[in-house]
């Protein structure tokens, strides 16, 4: 199967302070990954996509000054929340993009990252 | 705009029936078809793919496309309270595009 990772998978911080979360594809090399932030009881939204080697392409109404990607080798993409504020708090999933030749490109999520800012 | 449109629920269905999950999309180009299974305080478990017309089956699980009509389903045979979760129907659109549906709440009741 397609393995991915997310470190943490809980994190608690102060208002202001930045928090760094890894996405590790385990067993398949990822050009895209994708970070997605779900509220409670909410669909999945879509913040950006990460891009190896490249910039990452954020969705509308994200900032990217605010959400650091770096996705610097084939199987880890970082998020970075930067001054954090307790309106960030949220569940963080990443998605690392595999291609097979069965359904072509298809997506494995990540167990998430539960982020709460005090 | 590009969708994937799914009926948001909860559907309930007694344990032992058959549970029904449909879900339509609008872009005719979509090649690739998935179904995933979200536990509440969860992430997206893979289900199930589909690319052809017809019927895919595996498990308990089966996924029907029509490309014609532009909806896939998922049928969930023998339903068990621990298939209560929600489920999103995604389309790969082109690239690594995929657009995701907001999902059905499936209850079985025991």
């Amino acid at each position: 199967g397609a393995v991915v990772s997310q470190h943490p998978s809980w994190v608690i911080c102060k208002s202001g302070t930045s928090v760094k979360i890894e996405c590790r594809s385990l067993d398949f090399q990822a050009t895209t990954m994708f970070w997605y932030r779900q509220f409670p009881k909410q669909s999945l939204m879509l913040m950006a996509t990460s891009n190896e080697g490249s910039k990452a392409t954020y969705e509308q109404g994200v900032e990217k000054d605010k959400f650091l990607i770096n996705h610097a080798s084939l199987t880890l993409s970082t998020l970075t929340v930067t001054s954090a504020h307790p309106e960030d708090s949220s569940f963080y999933i990443c998605s690392a993009l595999r291609t097979s030749g069965g359904a072509g490109e298809t997506q494995y999520f990540g167990p998430g990252t539960r982020l709460l800012v005090l | 705009q590009k969708e994937v449109e799914q009926n948001s629920g909860p559907l309930s269905v007694p344990e032992g029936a058959i549970a029904s999950l449909n879900c339509t999309y609008s872009d005719r180009g979509s090649q690739s078809f998935f179904w995933y299974r979200q536990y509440s305080g969860k992430s997206p478990e893979l289900i199930m793919f589909i690319y052809s017309n017809g019927d895919k089956e595996d498990g308990r699980f089966t996924a029907q496309l029509n490309k014609a009509s532009q909806y896939v389903s998922l049928l969930i045979r023998d339903s068990q309270p621990s298939d209560s979760a929600t489920y999103l129907c995604a389309v790969n659109t082109g690239g690594f595009k995929t657009i995701f549906g907001a999902g059905t709440r499936l209850f079985v009741k025991a």
